[in-house]
């Protein structure tokens, strides 16, 4: 059974511009969550997605934002990036059956 | 609100020597409780989690943990660590449609 999977691993854009991520979950989870890791406020939660509806959101400003789609995949945007949001992203799925996340190997942005 | 507290940024420890980890937690409802590892520049791996039932809870490549609910406290052990478990670590509480994580701790193994 394959994990989850983000893309791209990798991101370098410039202050100012906007990025999207990808995530597709295992097989058969419906449930897919984003995480924010920094050196300085560790992992941080940004919003979590269920059946295409956004069941709970983090403390981030507007310029973060998600969508789930109908086969579950998930992407997160960021807008008008700044500095500060240099960070890995993680994406995370789980089933109601399974109690624990299941994390991908996350996206490394990186804001110049 | 739910939290979680590791108490130690940083462990250094020879290698085959015994490892606690602290963690402590705040929640005023039933938890479940989580450790995950993560090595450099990759994900979240799930070490072991406490649901219910018996407070001493055996996960994957020797680490054990134990639930008090008395101290709300959720310790990791190794009896014997190995170089490959140099890594971070992260305690967890799983909130509403969410995880709360501690803040991590750096466990360095040393030869």
């Amino acid at each position: 059974k394959a994990g989850v999977t983000q893309t791209p691993r990798y991101l370098i854009k410039t202050r100012g511009q906007q990025v999207t991520l990808s995530c597709s979950p295992i097989s058969g989870h419906r449930s897919v969550s984003w995480y924010q890791q920094t050196p300085g406020q560790g992992l941080q939660f940004l919003f979590e997605y269920f059946s295409e509806t956004q069941r709970n959101k983090g403390n981030f400003p507007g310029r973060f934002s998600g969508r789930q789609f109908s086969n579950s995949r998930s992407e997160m945007n960021v807008s008008t990036l700044e500095l500060g949001d240099s960070a890995l992203y993680l994406c995370a799925s789980s089933s109601p059956v399974n109690t624990e996340a299941f994390f991908g190997q996350g996206t490394r942005l990186t804001v110049v | 609100a739910q939290s979680v507290t590791q108490l130690d940024s940083q462990v250094p420890v020879f290698e085959e020597a015994p490892v606690e980890l602290r963690c402590n937690y705040s929640s005023s409802v039933s938890v479940y409780l989580f450790w995950y590892v993560q090595y450099p520049n990759q994900g979240l791996q799930l070490l072991l989690k406490y649901l219910s039932g018996s407070t001493l809870v055996k996960g994957i490549n020797g680490f054990e943990a134990e639930f008090n609910k008395s101290q709300t406290s959720f310790h990791l052990r190794k009896p014997s660590v190995h170089i490959s478990d140099t890594a971070e670590y992260f305690c967890a509480v799983r909130g509403t449609y969410k995880y709360i994580f501690g803040t991590g701790t750096r466990l360095k193994v040393l030869a």
